[in-house]
């Protein structure tokens, strides 16, 4: 069975520093991946997706995450990061053979001023 | 224009009663989903719909019903509600069912009491 896993509940970083949330994910074969964001009480944004190619893929809003097949790893990065970045991000897996998204938990991210 | 549309955004009613939540989307999607959000934020798939046909259907009680009239709409019908069906729940929409991103819905606020 396929599976998401988001190991921190809460990242804290301050404006200006860079910002990584860890996401790495159990599938059998090539999943495509996705990163997600929800403001609150708002519904879930697209940020980026890894289909193929290139294992850094550059997303919305100064996002990008590194595909790391070795370690099945599909972290999120942002070199600076914004107080307007505080938000709860979901990574998500779509593993082939397969046609809905499986979430991770969420991580919040907190950027203090 | 709101791409993914749901009413109501806030529903509160009393255990046993029956609603609904509409969704709507004007992105010209064939592929429509129902997503389920608990308390602890984790995000599970309920439903998925390609071009009116009902593809997914999770582990979800036989008191949810969903209805697609067209592939604009996927409505979600729920009988004799019950205190754990407090959540948020969410629509979105998708081009196809691999390789896409979803569209989500602002969410639809569920609190039975």
């Amino acid at each position: 069975a396929q599976s998401v896993a988001q190991p921190e509940d809460q990242v804290n970083v301050a404006e200006g520093n860079p910002l990584t949330v860890k996401c790495t994910y159990s599938v059998s074969g090539n999943p495509y991946l996705f990163w997600y964001v929800q403001y609150p009480n708002r519904g879930l944004q697209f940020l980026l997706k890894y289909i193929t190619g290139d294992n850094l893929v550059k997303g919305s809003y100064g996002f990008e995450a590194e595909f790391n097949k070795s370690q099945t790893s599909f972290h999120l990065k942002k070199p600076s990061a914004l107080v307007s970045d505080s938000a709860l991000y979901f990574c998500a897996v779509l593993p082939l053979g397969y046609s809905t998204l499986t979430f991770g938990k969420g991580t919040m991210l907190l950027v203090s001023p | 224009d709101t791409a993914v549309s749901q009413t109501p955004k806030y529903l509160v009613t009393q255990m046993g009663n029956d609603k609904s939540i509409k969704c709507e989307q004007n992105l010209g999607h064939d592929t429509m989903y129902w997503y389920k959000q608990d308390s602890k934020k984790f995000l599970k798939i309920m439903f998925s719909y390609n071009n009116k046909e009902l593809i997914i259907n999770e582990t979800v009680p036989n008191r949810f019903s969903p209805k697609s009239p067209d592939k604009a709409h996927l409505n979600l019908h729920i009988n004799s509600l019950e205190l754990g069906d407090s959540a948020v729940y969410f629509c979105a929409s998708s081009q196809g069912q691999l390789n896409t991103e979803a569209f989500f819905g602002q969410g639809t606020r569920l609190t039975v009491v």
